[in-house]
Parts: C-alpha cells; structure tokens; sequence
C-alpha cells in the first residue's frame, strides 16, 4: 500500500526566509505526486503535481518541489516565504496510471512570523 | 467557469439523526469524489464515481454512509443514524477525466457537526 509522509505538523519561518515542507512516499510504483495547499475555511487548491515530465516542478505563488526517487522524496520550497503563505499544505499521491484515489499526507501547517 | 460548489457549508445535526450533502462538480468533469477531513484521521478517500461506471465504495467507513451521482452529474452523500465521530468536513472533488495524472478540483467542503 501506497503511503505519505510529511515531517513536521508544523513549521514556523520568518517572512523572507526560505520555506522547506517534506514529503517522502512509499510506493512500489512510480507515483503521481501532487502538492496542495488549504487556507481557512477553504477547500483544497493544487500547487503543483508532478508526472513525470520533469523532476523538477514548478508550481504557482513561487513554489517548487523536487522529484527525488533515490530518496523517495516530493520536498516543496519557496525561496523567500511571504505572509500570505501562511496555510496548511498537504502532500498527496496516486499510484499509477489507473489510480484515482488521492492519498494524503497529515499536512503541515506553516506560519509565517513577521 | 464555476467551481465545485458544495451545499450546505455547513449543518449541525442532533446524534440519530440523518444527512445529505450535496456536491455540485465543474461541468464536463466526468470524475467525482468525496473525502472527508476530521482531526484525528487527517483527509481520507471516501467514494469515488467516473461516468456510468460502477462507484468505488472502498473508502465508505460503514453502512451508514452512501452516496449517489444522478445524471453523470450533482452527488449526494447520505448518512445515516449519525454519530459524533461523523463530525468532520466533508470535501468533494472533481476532474475532468480518469488517469493519474488528472488534477482534482476541489469545493470549500461541508461542515458536520454532531451534538
């Protein structure tokens, strides 16, 4: 079974300074990864996905994660964090071609001090 | 365009008591889920209907829970008998065709709260 891990329920950074949430799958198959991010009281909005076309994955507002298969991680930055990027940002995955269901990760929530 | 709407945003319903909740998908998305987002499980997958095909219940925690897609389009999740541990947020999703690689859009969820 396919799994996700996000290290860290919560992270704090200072407004400008980097941003760096992880997330290692398990998977016996190359997954599709998908990051997304929640804001209070809202649904769920796709950062970025990954699918193969490119290791490294550019998303919207700034961010960007890296496909890493030795290490089986999907890590999302942003350079110089904002106050807007406070949220809660979840890992997701599906297996496969065929695979429709998303599986997440806990999340993690990232508060930005100013 | 419209987004996946959900309604209501939110319902607060006595323990015994049932509930419909109902999802609205982008219009031509073919793919409609339900998951549901409580504290101690984190987002789980509950449901899962692509076109005229058969549904996946695979992620429905009991009896108490089903759900239906009329005409390829709007869904209602129904539980029944709620309990308290049904209190949670409940997300529906859509995309617009099957594959991994198809993102899923998603609604600002429905609130249930069991007393």
């Amino acid at each position: 079974a396919q799994s996700v891990t996000q290290l860290g329920s919560h992270v704090s950074v200072s407004e400008g300074a980097l941003v760096l949430l992880r997330c290692n799958y398990s998977s016996s198959v190359p997954p599709y990864l998908f990051w997304y991010v929640q804001y209070p009281n809202q649904g769920l909005q796709l950062l970025l996905k990954y699918t193969s076309a490119a290791t490294l994955v550019k998303g919207i507002n700034g961010f960007e994660a890296e496909f890493k298969k030795s290490e089986t991680s999907f890590h999302l930055t942003k350079p110089s964090a904002h106050m807007s990027d406070a949220a809660e940002y979840f890992c997701a995955v599906k297996r496969g071609q065929g695979a429709q269901k998303l599986v997440f990760g806990q999340g993690t929530r990232l508060t930005i001090n100013p | 365009g419209a987004g996946v709407s959900q309604s209501p945003s939110n319902k607060v319903t006595e323990k015994g008591k049932d509930v419909e909740l109902r999802c609205d998908p982008i219009s031509g998305h073919t793919a409609l889920y339900w998951y549901r987002q409580s504290l101690g499980q984190g987002l789980e997958f509950l449901i899962y209907f692509q076109g005229n095909s058969a549904p996946d219940k695979s992620g429905l925690p009991s009896d108490r829970f089903s759900a239906e897609r009329t005409g390829g389009s709007v869904s209602t999740l129904t539980i029944q008998r709620t309990q308290q541990e049904d209190s949670a947020v409940y997300l529906c999703a859509s995309s617009l065709a099957v594959g991994g690689r198809n993102e899923q859009f998603f609604g600002p969820g429905t609130r249930l709260t069991v007393l």
